[in-house]
């Protein structure tokens, strides 16, 4: 049962690179959320997708892109990364109700 | 303009004793609350969860209380133990039907000393 697998877990860029964050899950949940983590600044929403098809941005979506590729997969790119987009990104799936949110295990992404 | 707010960043209690992490929003449409606990390298994991229709919600050692006049939530862990240390998230919905989407806190790091 492996719920919400994200790749890659490490990845160093450099400024101006590009790159595809994928995420996976397998709950049939039709609900996929892109979340990046930084000191004091808690979870903060990217991207998200509420159903297959469509996608949404959230608090902080600039220099992102994403893809609902179908039910299962939901994709973070990078077009040109920042080093202010170093940063542990979570993948997370959502149930219909109560609205709780199953995480992977993050993907810590630096950018020199 | 932060949603959600957890004021303290850490919080140090020992073994046995209750820890009570508190959080505060100003949203008055967020309908639902839930709790999640983040330990180092993993991804955050659901703990606990109250609608606003109730007061109180109790899952084992995992108390959550909801404050809906004060727009504050707590919750209680009793007694403490040192698996608990970890990184505690709350997090606020609103709309209790179809699609929700979460807004988180910066989080409360408990230490459990033994």
């Amino acid at each position: 049962n492996a719920g919400v697998t994200q790749t890659p877990k490490f990845q160093v860029l450099k400024t101006g690179q590009s790159m595809t964050l994928q995420c996976a899950q397998d709950m049939n949940h039709n609900s996929m959320y892109w979340y990046r983590q930084d000191p004091g600044m808690g979870l903060r929403l990217i991207y998200y997708s509420a159903s297959e098809g469509t996608t949404d941005k959230g608090e902080v979506p600039n220099g992102y892109n994403v893809s609902r590729l179908n039910k299962r997969e939901f994709s973070l790119r990078l077009e040109s990364a920042a080093p202010s987009q170093t940063s542990v990104y979570f993948c997370a799936s959502q149930r219909q109700k109560p609205g709780e949110l199953f995480f992977g295990e993050g993907s810590r992404l630096t950018v020199l | 303009d932060q949603q959600v707010k957890q004021n303290s960043p850490s919080l140090s209690v020992q073994e046995g004793r209750i820890s009570i992490l508190n959080c505060d929003y100003t949203n008055s449409m967020f309908d639902y609350f839930l709790w999640y606990k983040k330990y180092p390298a993993e991804g955050p994991t659901f703990l606990i969860s109250i609608s606003s229709i109730k007061d109180k919600n109790e899952d084992g050692r995992f108390t959550v209380f909801l404050n809906k006049s004060a727009k504050h939530l707590s919750l209680h862990i009793v007694p403490s133990q040192p698996g608990d240390s970890a990184v505690y998230f709350c997090a606020a919905s609103a709309g209790n039907t179809g699609f929700q989407k979460l807004v988180f806190g910066t989080g409360t790091r408990l230490l459990v000393s033994p």
